[in-house]
């Protein structure tokens, strides 16, 4: 079981460029998310998804976009990149049950020049 | 919006040194969970707890749900360089879908 990976590992854009992070789960969990994590703060939620074919907004759900594509695949946008956008990337899944133990992926780090 | 507040932010002690760090919330959730992050690397699940004075032991980490389930600690007996990291509390509630992250709890242990 390779659990949650994410591609690419590391990205740099230019202010303006689009690009699409990838995340995959084999561990057949229901639920996804995406969070982003800046120096010295925990992670912020900006899309989760609690089932397949179902996303919602998270707190910073802002110049993002997210599409579920089947269970295990759960894709995050950014159309037009900003330097405000600057982050590590962390993909999760969870069972969705109750205590909503989440599984987490090894990031992406994003640069926006 | 639920919070939950890590107290304190940053800590750094001497190997074999005992620590407690502490997350609280003024609300209440159907179970918190424990997270160690390393740099450069995700967050691992330590532990979940779930019933209100629970007490979960790992190795030399101690967990404790407070009885009302709105605050947890975590305690470490004689602290070796390994368990430096980011320690990270989360809260769920039952059918809500997402969890609530703390900001963490940056550790430091030194040789």
């Amino acid at each position: 079981n390779a659990g949650v990976t994410q591609t690419p590992k590391f990205q740099v854009l230019k202010t303006g460029q689009s690009m699409t992070l990838q995340c995959a789960q084999d561990m057949n969990h229901n639920s996804m998310y995406w969070y982003r994590q800046d120096p010295g703060m925990g992670l912020r939620l900006i899309y989760y998804s609690a089932s397949e074919g179902t996303t919602d907004k998270g707190e910073v759900p802002n110049g993002y976009n997210v599409s579920r594509l089947n269970k295990r695949e759960f894709s995050l946008r950014l159309e037009s990149a900003a330097p405000s956008q600057t982050s590590v990337y962390f993909c999760a899944s969870s069972r969705g049950l109750s205590y909503n133990e989440q599984f987490f992926g090894p990031g992406t780090r994003l640069t926006v020049l | 919006t639920q919070l939950l507040e890590q107290s304190p932010q940053f800590l750094s002690i001497q190997e074999g040194e005992n620590l407690t760090v502490y997350c609280n919330s003024s609300s209440v959730f159907s179970s918190l969970q424990w997270y160690r992050q390393e740099p450069g690397e995700g967050p691992v699940l330590l532990v979940t707890v779930v019933t209100g004075g629970e007490v979960k032991k790992l190795k030399r980490l101690t967990f404790q749900f407070g009885d009302a389930r709105k605050d947890s600690s975590l305690h470490i007996t004689a602290a070796q360089p390994g368990d430096t990291g980011l320690y990270l509390c989360a809260g769920a509630r039952t059918n809500a879908g997402k969890s609530t992250f703390g900001d963490g709890t940056t550790l430091t242990v030194k040789p």
